[in-house]
């Protein structure tokens, strides 16, 4: 069975340091992964994915993302983080429509 | 450019009692799902359709059903609430073909807690 894990519950950086969100996931083939982006009381937005290509994938606010196939992991990164970045990310792996299976998400706080 | 608009909001239920998740895209996208988040246990899915007409479970069915009203809307029932439904309900809807590298747009959620 297809499953996605982000290690880290909780997240804080400094406002202008970079941001690395980790998230492994296992999946029988080649998967299509999905970031997304929860601000409080809100629903998610699609901040970037990957389903072929470049593993390198440019995603919006800043946001880039790398697939390692070898390592399953699909590791979203901002080399500055704002203060408007503090929110949850969810990472998502799936293969077909039914079949998107989600983190748990990491909440990211952001200091001045 | 509304998107996919759930409501209500906000709703507090007595164990027992029913109601009905609103669900409404404007993308013409052709799936559209539920799910609940709960803290912890990231997003699962209830119920799915992959295009009008059609309905399939998910993760977590037990206790809801859907209906897929036309292209537009979607809703989830509960017919008999429980304290284990308390969640926080999203719609999304998902253009393209059904294995397509495409990925949610989401409703803004409904709190619902049941008591």
């Amino acid at each position: 069975a297809q499953s996605v894990t982000q290690p880290d519950i909780h997240i804080t950086v400094s406002e202008g340091a970079s941001l690395e969100l980790r998230c492994n996931y296992s999946y029988g083939a080649t998967p299509y992964l999905f970031w997304y982006v929860q601000s409080p009381g809100q629903g998610l937005q699609l901040l970037l994915k990957y389903f072929s290509g470049d593993t390198l994938v440019q995603g919006i606010k800043g946001f880039e993302a790398e697939f390692k196939r070898s390592q399953s992991s699909f590791n979203l990164r901002k080399p500055s983080v704002h203060w408007s970045d503090a929110a949850e990310y969810f990472c998502a792996v799936g293969g077909g429509y039914q079949k998107v299976t989600f983190g748990i998400g990491t909440k990211l706080q952001v200091i001045p | 450019n509304a998107g996919v608009t759930q409501t209500p909001k906000f709703q507090v239920l007595k164990t027992g009692q029913s109601m009905t998740l609103q669900c409404a895209q404007d993308m013409n996208h052709n799936s559209m799902y539920w799910y609940r988040q709960d803290p912890g246990m990231g997003l699962r899915l209830i119920y799915y359709s992959a295009s009008e007409g059609t309905t399939d479970k998910g993760e977590v069915p037990n206790g809801y059903n859907v209906s897929r009203l036309n292209k537009r809307e979607f809703s989830l029932r509960l017919e008999s609430a429980a304290p284990s439904q308390t969640s926080v309900y999203f719609c999304a809807s998902r253009e393209g073909s059904l294995d397509g590298p495409y990925g949610y747009t989401f409703g803004s959620g409904t709190r619902l807690t049941i008591v």
